[in-house]
């Protein structure tokens, strides 16, 4: 079943500025995990926080979780052209293997 | 990184055909694979899970005698869509982690059109 929700579900903007997603699910989660999906492809992993921990970095990547809100956001600093894809959120519930994706955050980068 | 390798890409068929995706792990063994299914600017839905030498598990809604899938080896998932129709058209993506609780690994998915 769908999991959670993201917003926005589109965003573009010009090369060089920062672009930040957000992410929210409804359960207890081991982790959650961000993805970027380009057209008609599959999915590459970007970054997984755990449950237990509050914020991580990953090159131009920065993504935070909020248990206690059930939500995260990813920010993508200095956006590039190349950064022209779907991102999606997925979380890993408890006690389940599969991941859930969120609805997903199309994001355009205007060179 | 690991590698998940599926096959075909792209399929056209016609209505009421029964077409076969495979999804393979090229580089480590796969006790557990996903098979998700996406509409065009929608998100991944899970269809089910699949689990070596046993029963793949479905999630609710998805037809199991539908889409049926076998998984043989430790390296080989395989899902059968049967007679199928026009709103099975849809794009289907396999995955599997090296390791519970870790990151998922995609194949590049197939899109299936069916005519």
């Amino acid at each position: 079943s769908q999991q959670g929700e993201e917003d926005p579900q589109a965003l573009s903007i010009q090369e060089g500025e920062n672009a930040t997603m957000n992410c929210s699910y409804k359960t207890s989660i081991n982790n959650l995990q961000w993805y970027r999906q380009n057209s008609g492809r599959g999915l590459v992993h970007l970054i997984l926080i755990r449950s237990n921990e509050r914020e991580k970095h990953s090159g131009r990547l920065r993504v935070t979780l909020d248990t206690s809100k059930k939500s995260s956001s990813l920010l993508i600093t200095a956006s590039r052209a190349a950064d022209t894809a779907s991102y999606f959120c997925a979380t890993q519930d408890t006690g389940r293997r599969a991941l859930t994706f969120g609805s997903g955050t199309r994001l355009q980068v205007q060179p | 990184g690991a590698v998940v390798s599926q096959h075909p890409s792209r399929v056209i068929c016609k209505s009421g055909t029964s077409v076969k995706i495979e999804c393979r792990s090229l580089d480590f063994q796969a006790t557990t694979m996903f098979w998700y299914r996406q509409f065009p600017k929608q998100s991944l839905m899970l269809m089910a899970t699949s689990n070596e030498g046993s029963k793949a598990t479905y999630e609710q809604g998805v037809e199991k005698d539908k889409f049926l899938i076998n998984h043989a080896s430790l390296t080989l998932s395989t899902l059968t869509v049967t007679s199928a129709h026009p709103e099975d058209s849809s794009f289907y993506i396999c995955s599997a982690s090296l390791q519970p609780n870790e990151k998922l690994f995609f194949g590049s998915g197939t899109q299936l059109s069916v005519l």
